[in-house]
């Protein structure tokens, strides 16, 4: 079965300062990887996803992920970080594969980005 | 285009008795999925249909079912609420075939059991 690590559950950086978010997920054949944001009292929203090649890829609002095999991980970045990037941020990871999408994802448990001044 | 919405957004419920939350996906995707989301668990799969057909079903009990309608509109009903079932309800649709990976979620509906 497949599964998904944030090891962070809350994370605090200075506005300007760069970000990194981890993620390990378990998945026995080829993921597909994604990286979601959800804002307060909002439903998440799609940042970026990985299904092949290229392994860094880049997403909306300036965040990029990379995605390294030997370590199971698709860590999110972002060099300079802004107030409203504060949200919770959710790795998943679907089964690849399967011909009709990937309806089912398996998320982490998310990380709280705080934004201080 | 519109984006996914779900009816009603908050609601209070009592220990007992049924809900039925209601998710209109964006206009042209077929494939629906339901998402429980709590502080404790996070976001846990529910069932995902297509085409009014039931194509996954995460490890929820039986008091969960859901359905799917001719105009890809989805509801889910939960019975017999108990406390644990306070959550917000996530709804999310896609396009089947595009295999662009990406789930459109909606705002949720808010479920408080007392």
């Amino acid at each position: 079965a497949q599964s998904v690590t944030q090891p962070d559950i809350h994370i605090t950086v200075s506005e300007g300062a760069s970000l990194e978010l981890r993620c390990n997920y378990s998945y026995g054949a080829t993921p597909y990887l994604f990286w979601y944001v959800q804002s307060p009292g909002q439903g998440l929203q799609l940042l970026l996803k990985y299904f092949s090649g290229d392994t860094l890829v880049q997403g909306i609002k300036g965040f990029e992920a990379e995605f390294k095999r030997s370590q199971s991980s698709f860590n999110l970045r972002k060099p300079s970080v802004h107030w409203s990037d504060a949200a919770e941020y959710f790795c998943a990871v679907g089964a690849a594969g399967l011909g009709f999408g990937n309806e089912k994802l398996t998320f982490g448990t998310g990380t709280r980005l705080t934004i201080i001044p | 285009k519109a984006g996914v919405t779900q009816t009603p957004r908050y609601l209070i419920k009592t220990r007992g008795q049924q809900v039925t939350l209601s998710c209109s996906p964006i206009s042209g995707h077929r494939s629906v999925s339901w998402y429980q989301q709590t502080p404790g668990q996070g976001l846990q799969f529910l069932f995902e249909y297509f085409s009014e057909t039931q194509r996954n079903k995460g490890n929820f009990p039986g008091r969960f079912s859901g359905r799917q309608f001719s105009n890809s509109r989805s509801e889910m009903n939960v019975s017999t609420l108990e406390l644990g079932d306070s959550a917000l309800y996530l709804c999310a649709s896609s396009e089947q075939g595009s295999n662009t990976g990406e789930l459109f979620f909606g705002e949720g509906s808010r479920l408080t059991v007392l």
